[in-house]
């Protein structure tokens, strides 16, 4: 059974990175699967912001795409988040989730429990 | 960006109801449509995924129906544990975008 797991920074400071770490257990990183990044600012809807294969193979959001950086370390079954330039509309929600593909439809099957970030100085 | 609309934004009902929530999407996505429900602090849950597979371990009173620009999630028999938020999905073009959700509260 696949977890996930995010970790990272509770505060950032506007201007400021925003980095974070979903760790996979249970399964490999290295499987057929998407690795995604979404987020929820308070009281609001899910924002998709970016995903990647384990090959390194990256699409981004294009409203993001100029400040997020998304990676994958398979030595450590884990792929991360960085957002640049945050402001407070940057607070939120953070999930990290795996994206299946199949022949006819991709779906988020497997979520993190979610971190909140809040952009504060 | 493929924009998607659900209908209702929010919703009142009893345990037992028959509920349903539409979802349109602002062209055509065949069938790569997912449905999720959200509890408060809680995660999103797959429920439903290209537009009618129920994923493993729900509830067979949730069902998903459409093609193309117009979706349904319906709920046979409202329970407790349903009382949440519901959000469509399509994953037919990038980037992937949600429906701004549909509060199901009780009545």
């Amino acid at each position: 059974q696949v977890q996930l797991q995010e970790s990272g920074p509770g505060l950032v400071k506007p201007s400021g990175t925003l980095s974070l770490t979903c760790a996979v257990s249970g399964g490999s990183i290295s499987s057929s699967n998407w690795w995604s990044w979404i987020r929820q600012p308070p009281g609001k809807g899910l924002e998709w912001i970016g995903e990647i294969y384990h090959s390194g193979s990256t699409n981004y959001n294009p409203s993001l795409k100029s400040r997020v950086t998304i990676s994958v370390d398979k030595s450590k079954n884990q792929f991360s988040l960085k957002l640049s330039s945050v402001t407070a509309a940057d607070t939120a929600v953070y999930y990290c989730a795996r994206l299946v593909p199949t022949v006819t439809t991709y779906y988020m099957d497997v979520w993190g429990k979610g971190t909140t970030v809040t952009v504060s100085s | 960006a493929i924009r998607m609309t659900q209908s209702p934004s929010s919703l009142s009902a009893s345990t037992g109801d028959r509920v349903t929530i539409t979802c349109r999407a602002s062209q055509g996505i065949s069938s790569y449509l997912a449905w999720y429900q959200q509890k408060p602090g809680k995660a999103p849950k797959l429920l439903i995924y290209a537009a009618s597979t129920l994923q493993s371990g729900v509830p067979s009173r949730f069902s998903g129906s459409g093609s193309g620009t117009d979706f349904t999630l319906t709920i046979s028999c409202l329970q407790s544990e349903d009382f949440a938020t519901y959000y469509c999905q399509q994953y037919y073009s990038y980037p992937p975008t949600f429906g701004q959700g549909t509060k199901v509260e009780i009545k």
